[in-house]
């Protein structure tokens, strides 16, 4: 009964292209929506968020996208550089804590 | 300026020892989570603590697992007996308040044989 789904395990995508990484939640309460990153070896870091008011925020090369009647989430990258391969999770905001996606391997390569 | 510090990066034990991961949050920072991530299930939530006391542990998996906060700059997660499903990376994660943007750890990756 996972609340917060990232069906495709992993993604490739060259250089320079747009990357599109999609997450889906089964909950209409949940508050804020966020990807965080994460490298090897490292713990996940933030990346970007949105709250449940919007359906769009950008920040640099990156865009979150919310379609909230699909209760649909997505994180777009554009251009996608070698540097952002790593494992990108969704999550969601609950009571005080995050409830986070499987996670979507990115693969950029030059 | 430190991060979180977790302790050790890497465990290798047998089926049925005792495992104690360690975890020192960032100064000042009155939450701490403790998450367990797999392949299968991604990142859960095992248990938070909001200055010290526990407040949510229903994401741990069965009574094997026990996490304490004994004071703001130290919490362990125990497994006892430990077996070979509970391979996985732990990570502990602290924020100041119910942020966004938690600060994890590095991670302990536990292997049980």
């Amino acid at each position: 009964d996972q609340q917060v789904k990232q069906n495709s395990p992993s993604l490739s995508v060259q250089e320079g292209r747009i990357s599109i990484l999609n997450c889906d939640y089964t909950n209409s309460m949940f508050d804020y929506f966020l990807w965080y990153k994460k490298y090897p070896a490292e713990g996940p870091t933030f990346l970007i968020s949105i709250s449940s008011i919007k359906d769009k925020n950008e920040d640099g090369r990156f865009t979150v996208f919310l379609n909230k009647s699909a209760k649909h989430l997505s994180l777009h990258i554009v251009p996608s550089q070698p540097g952002d391969s790593a494992v990108y999770f969704c999550a969601v905001r609950g009571f005080q804590k995050l409830v986070f996606g499987t996670g979507t391997r990115l693969l950029v390569s030059p | 300026d430190a991060g979180v510090i977790q302790s050790p990066r890497h465990e290798v034990t047998e089926m049925g020892q005792e495992v104690t991961l360690r975890c020192k949050p960032i100064s000042g920072h009155d939450y701490l989570f403790w998450y367990r991530q797999t392949m299968m299930r991604g990142l859960e939530l095992l248990i938070y603590f909001n200055n010290n006391v526990p407040i949510d542990d229903s994401g741990m998996p069965e009574d094997r697992f026990s996490a304490k906060m004994p004071n703001a700059s130290f919490s362990t997660l125990k497994i006892q007996p430990s077996e070979p499903r509970d391979s996985a990376v732990y990570f502990c994660a602290s924020t100041l308040g119910p942020q966004l943007e938690q600060y994890f750890g590095p991670g302990t990756r536990l292997t049980v044989t």
